[in-house]
């Protein structure tokens, strides 16, 4: 299984809504991370779980909260969002967080439209 | 201040031609590059990689060039087929430090 899931595939919500979006991998991967894309523009790192640990938060608004219950799972809670927050949400997994040729893959996003 | 460069936004090519897409680094710490393909709606691809202890890496119709004086790296995509077309990113790393740098992206099309 080469693949990172997630889900939902589309989420449409209103700025006093919570949600979750989720990533999950069974790669043996121990790295994770979650990306911000905007349109026609690359993928802006958000957070990096390096053996179920946050250990890089690129300064994220704290209404976007990062969870890993697993080596496996990798959720992002959502509250309090903002219009600007509408993007192309990507989860990403490597090997680890380290070392040379670690190539990511990445799953194949949550389309996030806040109202 | 940006890290990495693909100052062409986009490319068109000609089915079975050569696409070669560049792209620009500044920070001397990466020391492995990696090119993604992305189609609309989609995430990004890994398509080949380079250590920066190499200068070339062939695999199939794709290869990366490495040229660490000039810190610029090209992707070769020979020849060139209409399933080509998406946004190619480039992105460095360094690996003592995790977070990939990804440039903006390059548009190729190639036209049949």
């Amino acid at each position: 299984d080469t693949e990172v899931t997630q889900t939902p595939k589309h989420l449409v919500m209103g700025m006093t809504n919570k949600k979750s979006l989720k990533c999950e991998q069974h790669m043996g991967h121990r790295a994770m991370y979650w990306y911000k894309q905007k349109a026609k523009k690359p993928p802006e790192l958000m957070f990096v779980y390096s053996y179920e640990k946050l250990s890089i938060n690129e300064s994220v608004p704290s209404r976007f909260s990062p969870e890993c219950p697993n080596s496996s799972l990798l959720n992002l809670h959502l509250h309090a969002l903002q219009p600007e927050d509408s993007a192309l949400y990507l989860c990403a997994s490597s090997q680890d967080a380290s070392g040379n040729d670690n190539e990511q893959f990445f799953g194949p996003g949550t389309r996030l439209t806040v109202l | 201040d940006q890290q990495v460069k693909q100052n062409s936004p986009s490319l068109s090519v000609q089915e079975g031609r050569i696409s070669i897409l560049n792209c620009d680094y500044t920070n001397s710490m990466f020391d492995y590059f990696l090119w993604y393909k992305k189609y609309p709606a989609e995430g990004p691809t890994f398509l080949i990689s380079i250590s920066s202890i190499k200068d070339k890496n062939e695999d199939g119709r794709f290869t990366v060039f490495l040229n660490k004086s000039a810190k610029h790296l090209s992707l070769h995509i020979v020849p060139s087929q209409p399933g080509d077309s998406a946004v190619y990113f480039c992105a460095a790393g360094n690996s003592g430090n995790t977070p990939l740098v990804f440039g903006k992206g390059t548009r190729l099309s190639v036209i049949a």
